[in-house]
Order: structure tokens, then C-alpha cells, then sequence
């Protein structure tokens, strides 16, 4: 069982510039999460994808951030005209679909490290 | 709003004491319960989730759930140096599956002294 694969690991890039992080998930989940961490908080969603269909964007999604699971497999997060405040470690998480009871256990992956100059 | 508290610590136990992590949450729909450990500058590593009311062990942890006190808590027994690191506390409301996404504390910090 391969886990979840984030690229690149690092990515350093000058204000301004755009990004694309890559995410594969675990092949047999159908649902995929974005999350952000900066220093000393938790994770926060980001946006979350079952199959290609994206679900829901939280309020941090803002114009500048779009993502794409075009074949239900592996997603895509680009950010426009970065700024110091995307800074961030950017997660990726995936997990089976939840039944009408209990949520499913989400993996996540070794992140992207965005750091803005 | 819906959060989720934790006491970032650190707290420090010595090596072979149990570690008690306390998390509580504000929705009273939040169904189910995640505990995370996260080293630092790594991504966090899922070790104990719980639905119902109780306990759950496996193996070293335990995870306790009050849903009346809107209360989760991982205990760790006879911890280690290696169990260092910031446990992050994790509920997901999942209203018949339509919400998917996990609301995180901002982690405890657990030092283990040898």
C-alpha cells in the first residue's frame, strides 16, 4: 500500500510567481483533501474532492488558489501571484467515502513546503 | 464557529509515565475523533480514531470520548522518548457524509524525558 505522494517537498519561488503542487492519492480512496499548516496551528482545510467532482472550498480558497482532480486520481493545487502570507506547509490528505455514520480515517502526505522570498 | 481546543503544552512526563492529551470541541454534531501525531517539520500520522462514547485502545494509547462533555482524550502509557511530538486533535461532523473536511486543534506538545 503506497501512501499519499505530495511534489515537489520544497518549493521556494519569488513573490509574485505561480505554483503547482501535485497530490496522488491512496489508490483506493475516492476522496482527496487540501489542507495548509503554518507554524505552531493545526492543518486547515483547504478543499476536498470525491472523485472529480470538488465538493466543497473553504473561505481560505481564495481567487488566486484553484484545484483540479481532473480524472479522479491524482489533484492539482496552483496558486496565482503568490504572497509572503502563502507561506506554508501544504498538505494533502486522502480517505475511502464516509457512510452515513462515521467519517473515515484521512492519510496524509509529506506536504509541500512553500516558502515566498 | 466551530473549534477545537487543546493546551499546546509542552508537556513534559518522564520516560514510562502514562501522558494524558485532553482536546474538547464546540459542535455538539461533530461524529467522529482523530488523534494525529505530527514530529516537527513532518506531516501529521493518524494513531487512534473514535466514534462512540468510551474507550478504544490499541496497544500504548487509548482514546476517550464524552460526547456529553464535548471531551476526547488520548492517553499514552509507558511513554518513550520517541512518543515526543505535537499530538493534534481532529473531529469531522460528516452529516450523512456530505462534510468531509477534519477540523484541527492547534496541537499539544509532548516532551518525554529519558
Amino acid at each position: 500500500d503506497t501512501g499519499v505522494s505530495q511534489n515537489p517537498r520544497h518549493k521556494i519561488t519569488k513573490r509574485g510567481q505561480n505554483v503547482t503542487f501535485r497530490c496522488d492519492p491512496i489508490s483506493e480512496h475516492n476522496r482527496l483533501y487540501w489542507y495548509r499548516q503554518t507554524l505552531g496551528q493545526g492543518p486547515e482545510f483547504l478543499t476536498y474532492f470525491q472523485n472529480e467532482a470538488q465538493l466543497e472550498k473553504s473561505r481560505l480558497l481564495s481567487d488566486r488558489f484553484s484545484a483540479e482532480r481532473p480524472k479522479g486520481s491524482f489533484s492539482t493545487l496552483e496558486i496565482q501571484r503568490t504572497e509572503q502570507g502563502d507561506s506554508a506547509m501544504y498538505l494533502c490528505a486522502s480517505s475511502l467515502v464516509p457512510g452515513t455514520g462515521n467519517g473515515q480515517p484521512q492519510h496524509f502526505g509529506d506536504g509541500t513546503r512553500l516558502s515566498i522570498l | 464557529q466551530k473549534e477545537v481546543e487543546q493546551n499546546s503544552g509542552p508537556l513534559s512526563v518522564p520516560e514510562g509515565a502514562i501522558a494524558s492529551l485532553n482536546c474538547t470541541y464546540s459542535d455538539r454534531g461533530s461524529q467522529s475523533f482523530f488523534w494525529y501525531r505530527q514530529y516537527s517539520g513532518k506531516s501529521p500520522e493518524l494513531i487512534m480514531f473514535i466514534y462512540s462514547n468510551g474507550d478504544k485502545e490499541d496497544g500504548r494509547f487509548t482514546a476517550q470520548l464524552n460526547k456529553a462533555s464535548q471531551y476526547v482524550s488520548l492517553l499514552i502509557r509507558d511513554s518513550q522518548p520517541s512518543d515526543s511530538a505535537t499530538y493534534l486533535c481532529a473531529v469531522n461532523l460528516n452529516y450523512g457524509g456530505s462534510q468531509g473536511n477534519l477540523i484541527f486543534g492547534k496541537g499539544t506538545k509532548l516532551s518525554v524525558k529519558p
